[in-house]
């Protein structure tokens, strides 16, 4: 089964920062999305991550907010702009692989804790 | 849209007992996809089983099965011989069939096992 790794692993920023936050998996995969886990709350889509093109973001999420790359099939990075304390939360990222494509599977990475003062 | 209900913040059971996870969803689609996910203190997202709507056969993974009512619009998961490891928050999801399409989880049930 394929690796998928996310860095940092956790951090604490202040207010109006921004960071950015890796996700890399060991094998090609067709699909790749990010998650937003509000504290003690359910996932919340931000964004397909589209390879070669701009991602596409759900309702209530904007580019300006949350830029995201995707270089290439195994790697994808967002960005958390000029952070406030509603920004603490879990950012995950998720992959989906071509052989499960039609099934729906997704598999996520480990999370990024984020922490805002 | 879809929705997807976890009626049950909270749950216990006894380790070696079964328990049942209910989880309900709201859809006009007729075809699509819905999984339960487990998440540990350590956060990682792992996913336990999968059941495509147009399946009547009910999905089993080991000590994991389901019990898929369609007209109901119901989806619960049954732990047979629960185990410590079990305990996690479990999200139910719910998934349109097609390609880049979003999984649109339940609020989730804390499950905690107990020796």
């Amino acid at each position: 089964s394929a690796v998928i790794s996310q860095k940092p692993s956790r951090d604490i920023c202040q207010r109006g920062t921004s960071l950015t936050i890796q996700c890399q998996v060991d094998s090609q995969v067709t699909m790749m999305f990010w998650y937003r886990q509000q504290p003690g709350q359910s996932l919340t889509l931000i964004a397909t991550a589209n390879q070669g093109s701009e991602a596409t973001y759900e309702s209530g999420f904007v580019i300006d907010k949350f830029p995201i790359s995707r270089p290439n099939l195994t790697f994808s990075t967002l960005t958390v702009s000029n952070m406030s304390p509603e920004d603490s939360s879990i950012y995950l990222c998720s992959v989906e692989f071509s052989s499960t494509g039609l099934t729906g599977e997704q598999y996520f990475g480990p999370g990024t804790r984020l922490t805002v003062t | 849209a879809q929705t997807v209900t976890q009626s049950q913040p909270e749950m216990s059971v006894q380790e070696a007992e079964t328990v049942t996870l209910s989880c309900t969803y709201d859809t006009s689609e007729n075809n699509y996809y819905l999984f339960w996910y487990k998440q540990p203190p350590s956060r990682q997202m792992i996913l336990v089983i999968r059941q495509e709507a147009y399946k009547q056969q009910n999905a089993t993974e080991n000590r994991f099965s389901v019990n898929f009512q369609k007209a109901a619009k119901s989806f619960s998961l049954k732990i047979s011989d629960s185990q410590l490891g079990d305990t996690a928050m479990y999200f139910c999801a719910f998934m349109k069939p097609l390609r880049r399409s979003r999984l649109t989880f339940g609020e989730g049930t804390q499950l905690t096992v107990n020796p």
